[in-house]
Formats: structure tokens, sequence, C-alpha cells
């Protein structure tokens, strides 16, 4: 079975450009989550989807980042514009977990490889 | 608002010996923890989730305790081997599905 995975593996772009992140969950998840880890700092939950709807927003910084699952399946993560202070490790994560069930394997968050953006 | 820490921040041991290490949560009201491993450049790799309710879950050389109302989990690692040296996570989870992680224990063991 496949993993989570992310595209592209590294971004590097300037200020004021627009980048797109792209993930697909584990086939089966409907839960879909964003994490990202900038310079020195613990890894920090953006925002989770359930199917193609957002459940929980409020980790996304401002507006400039605009998350989207048409579909219920693969997600993008859109930066526009792009500022310095948005370099870091972008992670996206997967889950079966529907709140019902507390097999650990049903609770698992699965990550994938991460997206690394570098703003110049 | 959650604040997870991990002690030490890094740990060198010589291979074979058992390697122990310490996680804590400010708010206790959690619904499971999560320990994860990441080599350099790679993503998180999932090793253990302990739910709310249980007080270890074990999986090969890994065993993970949880005691919730003191707001602490370890996690022990035996007989450690080079191949083990990564950087350990821990993360918990409120009801709302969101993690909180910790800062992360890297560990090098020495062959």
């Amino acid at each position: 079975e496949a993993g989570v995975t992310q595209f592209p593996s590294h971004s590097v772009i300037e200020k004021g450009q627009t980048v797109t992140l792209r993930c697909d969950p584990i086939s089966g998840h409907d839960n879909l989550y964003w994490y990202r880890r900038v310079m020195g700092k613990e890894i920090k939950f953006l925002l989770h989807f359930v199917k193609e709807s957002k459940q929980d927003e409020s980790g996304m910084p401002n507006n400039r980042f605009l998350a989207e699952r048409t579909g219920g399946t693969y997600s993008t993560l859109k930066v526009q514009p792009a500022e310095l202070e948005d370099s870091g490790v972008y992670f996206c994560a997967s889950s079966q977990d529907d709140g019902t069930s507390t097999f650990s394997s049903y609770n698992e968050q699965f990550f994938g490889p991460g997206t690394r953006l570098t703003v110049l | 608002k959650q604040e997870v820490t991990q002690i030490p921040a890094a740990l060198s041991v010589p291979e074979g010996e058992n390697l122990v290490l310490n996680c804590s949560f400010t708010d206790s009201a959690i619904y499971n923890l999560q320990w994860f491993r990441q080599d350099p450049g790679k993503g998180l790799t999932s090793l253990l989730l302990i739910q709310s309710s249980q007080r270890e879950q074990t999986s090969g050389r890994l065993n993970a305790s949880l005691d919730k109302s003191s707001g602490r989990s370890t996690l022990y690692i035996a007989a450690s081997q080079p191949g083990d040296s990564a950087t350990y996570l821990c993360a918990v989870r409120p009801i709302e599905y969101k993690l909180s992680f910790g800062a992360g224990t890297t560990v090098t063991v020495r062959a």
C-alpha cells in the first residue's frame, strides 16, 4: 500500500511568487492534515480536512495560505504571495480516524516525506 | 494551549545500551499520544500510538508508557543499535484531531 506522497520534494522561489504544494493521502483515508516546521521550531498544525470539507483551519497563519481538497482525494496548499518567513518544511498526513474507534491503527496519522520550501 | 516538552534534546549512547526518551505535556485532556521517528531529510515514521485509556504500548524493542494524569510519556528502546540513530518526536492529540509536537530528542547510537 502506497504511503502519503507529496510533490514537489523541494521548491525554491522568490519572495512574492506563488507556490502550490500537493499531497496525496493514503487511499481510503478521509482525514488529511497539513503541518509545517519553520526553522528551529516545532512542527505546527495548519489545517484538517474531512473528505473535501475543512474541519479545522485554526493553524493557518494568514490569508496568503489557501488549502483545497477537491473531490476529497488529493489536496493542494497554495502560498500567494510567498514571504521569507514561509520557508520551512511542509508535511501532509492522513488517517482513517472517524472519531468512533479507539483502535490505534485507525487513529494513527501517517506522514508524507514533506516539501522543503525556500523563499529567497 | 498544549505545550509538549522533550528532554533531553540530544542523547548519545554506546550500542547495546537501553534508551529512555521523555515527553511531558501540560494539558492532560488528551485523546492519544503518538511517537514518531524522523531520519535526516525524511518524513515522520509513526512508531507507536497510545490511547488515553492505555498505560503502555509495545512493538518489538520499543515500549511506550503513558501517565496521563501527570502529563508524561516515556519511550524505551531496548538494546540500541546504530540504526536507531534518528530524531524521536512525541505528539499529543486532544479530542480535536490536530497534533501538538515536541521539539524532539536526537539520538546517536555509537557502534
